[in-house]
């Protein structure tokens, strides 16, 4: 059980490549979201997926693509890389319950934009 | 403006002192979370509240959930070096369209 797993760990990209964050979770779970995380200002919301085939935006939305086709996975796309766009980014996948709401993040991705 | 506000950003204690982080939000909440994160590494899981003016303790660790669910604490008693890490609370809330909104987090530094 390997839990929530991100590729690549780092990555540098020049102004106006486009990459795709990998994401992977083996427990089964409908809920995943990416964050980023910039210093002071916490994890914000990029996108979120209740479940294969339905994806929504979050509070950061702009620059970014995301799909679910499979419950497994839940990659980002960076379309076209700014430099606003250096961070961490975390991927995670939500245990959902009666009164339950457990977030498990993955590793992260350390992305630099030159 | 953040809608879930943390403080303090930065604290800094001797090993054996108490530490403190508090956390408001603008609205209401139905349910907050309390997460960890070490140096380097990803946001961990601590505890998750939902009745106000719960208080749940984990060894050394106690969080409240005010009594109008709108505050919440994490209180850590004779702090050890391995409680350093950015501890962040996160609240959820139907004004928040039901997904958690994050605080900007409260740095431990433990000195030994």
């Amino acid at each position: 059980n390997a839990g929530v797993t991100q590729t690549p760990k780092f990555q540098v990209l020049k102004t106006g490549q486009s990459m795709t964050l990998q994401c992977a979770q083996d427990m089964n779970h409908e809920y995943m979201s990416w964050y980023r995380q910039d210093p002071g200002m916490g994890l914000r919301l990029i996108h979120y997926s209740v479940g294969a085939g339905i994806t929504d935006q979050g509070e950061v939305p702009n620059g970014y693509n995301v799909s679910r086709s499979t419950t497994e996975d839940f990659p980002l796309r960076l379309l076209s890389a700014a430099p606003s766009q250096t961070s961490v980014y975390f991927c995670a996948s939500t245990d959902r319950g009666a009164l339950r709401y457990t977030q498990y993040f993955g590793p992260g991705t350390r992305l630099t934009v030159l | 403006g953040q809608q879930v506000m943390q403080i303090p950003q930065y604290q800094h204690v001797q090993e054996g002192e108490d530490f403190t982080t508090y956390c408001n939000s603008s609205t209401t909440l139905s349910n907050i979370q309390w997460y960890k994160q070490r140096p380097g590494g990803h946001p961990v899981f601590l505890i998750q509240l939902v009745k106000s003016g719960e208080v749940k303790k984990q060894k050394r660790l106690t969080f409240q959930f005010g009594e109008a669910k709108k505050n919440s604490s994490l209180h850590i008693t004779a702090t050890q070096t391995t409680d350093v890490g950015t501890y962040f609370c996160a609240g959820m809330s139907g004004e928040y369209g039901n997904k958690l909104v994050f605080g900007a987090g409260t740095i431990l530094r433990v000195k030994s």
